[in-house]
């Protein structure tokens, strides 16, 4: 079984200032671990996946996520917010080779000006 | 890549209508999957095929639900004397299946049901 649990519901930050949205997970199974954002009204979008061949990965948009097994997390970066980061940022935990995606509870994130 | 598409965008229903919502994936995915995002929350797995065939049903799905996808393309999601209950978003996602690792899925827009 895996879960994702994502520590801050809600991030305000000031444009061109950093952005760090925490998520920590368990699994059973080495775990495939995504990124996705969602815009309001729209579907969901990768930003970024982690599926073992590096630690450190890079995605769209500046993002980028560290992966840390000893502290089993997952935390998503940008150096620097743009006023069209402000959307819903949900973590995502897979088991390898599986279909069924366990999202977090997500982290709204609001730019302010 | 024409992305996958959902319609219709916006469903209003009266208690104990059905409903039906369809969901085009992009052409040379072979999964498909159906997940339900409620207000505040993250999205949670309904239902999953792999070509024509549905290979799992969530417990959220109850006998009120019905998927199909005829010939491995497009699907079909839909809900029988619709519940306030089952006012949601309706997200269809589709991946294409990789030999080792976990193929990304590509969502929809969404369908936004409200049961009144």
């Amino acid at each position: 079984a895996q879960s994702v649990t994502q520590l801050d519901s809600h991030v305000s930050v000031s444009e061109g200032t950093p952005v760090l949205l925490r998520c920590n997970y368990s699994s059973s199974y080495s775990p495939s671990l995504f990124w996705y954002v969602q815009h309001p009204n729209k579907g969901l979008q990768l930003l970024l996946k982690y599926t073992s061949a590096a630690t450190l990965v890079k995605g769209i948009n500046g993002f980028e996520a560290e992966f840390k097994k000893s502290e089993t997390s997952f935390h998503l970066t940008k150096p620097s917010a743009h006023m069209s980061d402000a959307a819903e940022y949900f973590c995502v935990v897979s088991p390898v080779d599986d279909y069924k995606l366990s999202f977090g509870a997500g982290t709204t994130v609001t730019v302010r000006a | 890549d024409t992305g996958v598409s959902q319609n219709p965008r916006h469903k209003i229903t009266k208690r104990g209508q059905n409903v039906t919502f369809r969901c085009d994936p992009i052409s040379e995915h072979n999964r498909l999957y159906w997940y339900r995002q409620t207000l505040g929350q993250g999205p949670e797995f309904l239902t999953y095929f792999q070509n024509e065939a549905q290979l799992e049903k969530s417990r959220l799905l109850s006998d009120r639900f019905s998927a199909e996808r005829p010939k491995g393309s497009f699907s079909t999601l839909e809900i029988q004397r619709t519940e306030q209950g089952d006012s949601a978003m309706y997200l269809c996602a589709s991946s294409e299946r990789q030999v080792f690792g976990n193929s990304p899925l590509h969502f929809g827009n969404g369908t936004r049901l409200t049961v009144t």
